[in-house]
């Protein structure tokens, strides 16, 4: 199994907080990324990485912000909680492309509730 | 963008028989990986199958193959012989080819599917 750890597991919390979601990663790959899912909706992607400091948008970024300052972690945060929020999300990581298939391998989930 | 629809959000299937979910996906691209990921009610996702769109031939994996058909961009998977531990949500997913792409993947909204003894 890659080495992927999610932190934490589960969490509630309050409309309005704010929240930090943390991957770790020992398997030294370029590539991070964070996905929500949601009933009906499959994984959405919500952020990624290609590097130390460099990330990008994804499809529902609306609501979160991410860094990453370090290979190993990426930071995912929810500046202002919402109930809309609430969702299961997951880290993944892949490494970089060097031809054939790069999947990605997935964290084990972390439920957070917003209240 | 791409997108990927699955759609049978639900299935069953009793054990030892033979299971196929669909997928089908919408792409411009012409180089693409197809990949088939597994969640149990442990929320793990494991990748079950992958396929290269360049490849003709349909990926096997034990028990677990697929039908792509590139023209018809389908993308189904067959489970034979289906176990009590093959009861899970089943992930569709795309992934663009190439050194620029992020390796970023889209997901269908997922296939239940339930196992009976």
């Amino acid at each position: 199994d890659a080495g992927i750890t999610q932190s934490p597991r589960h969490k509630v919390t309050e409309t309005g907080t704010p929240v930090t979601l943390r991957c770790h990663q020992t398997e030294n790959h370029r590539y991070m990324y964070w996905y929500r899912q949601d009933p009906g909706h499959g994984l959405r992607l919500i952020h990624y990485s290609y590097g130390v400091k460099d990330t990008d948008k994804g499809e529902v970024s609306d609501g979160y912000s991410v860094s990453r300052s370090k290979t190993e972690d990426f930071l995912l945060t929810l500046e202002s909680a919402t109930s809309s929020q609430t969702s299961v999300y997951f880290c993944a990581i892949s490494e970089s492309w060097t031809g054939g298939t790069q999947p990605q391998h997935f964290g084990d989930g972390t439920r957070l509730s917003i209240l | 963008a791409q997108t990927v629809t699955q759609s049978q959000p639900e299935m069953s299937v009793q054990e030892a028989e033979t299971v196929t979910l669909s997928c089908t996906y919408d792409t411009s691209e012409s180089n693409y990986y197809l990949f088939w990921y597994k969640q149990p009610p442990s929320r793990q996702m494991i990748l079950v199958i992958r396929q290269e769109a360049y490849k003709q031939q349909n990926a096997t994996e034990n028990r677990f193959s697929v039908n792509f058909q590139k023209a018809a961009k389908s993308f189904s998977l067959k489970i034979s012989d289906s176990q009590l531990g093959d009861t899970a949500m089943y992930f569709c997913a795309f992934m663009k080819q190439g050194r620029y792409n992020n390796n970023d993947m889209r997901f269908g909204a997922g296939t239940r599917l339930t196992v009976k003894p």
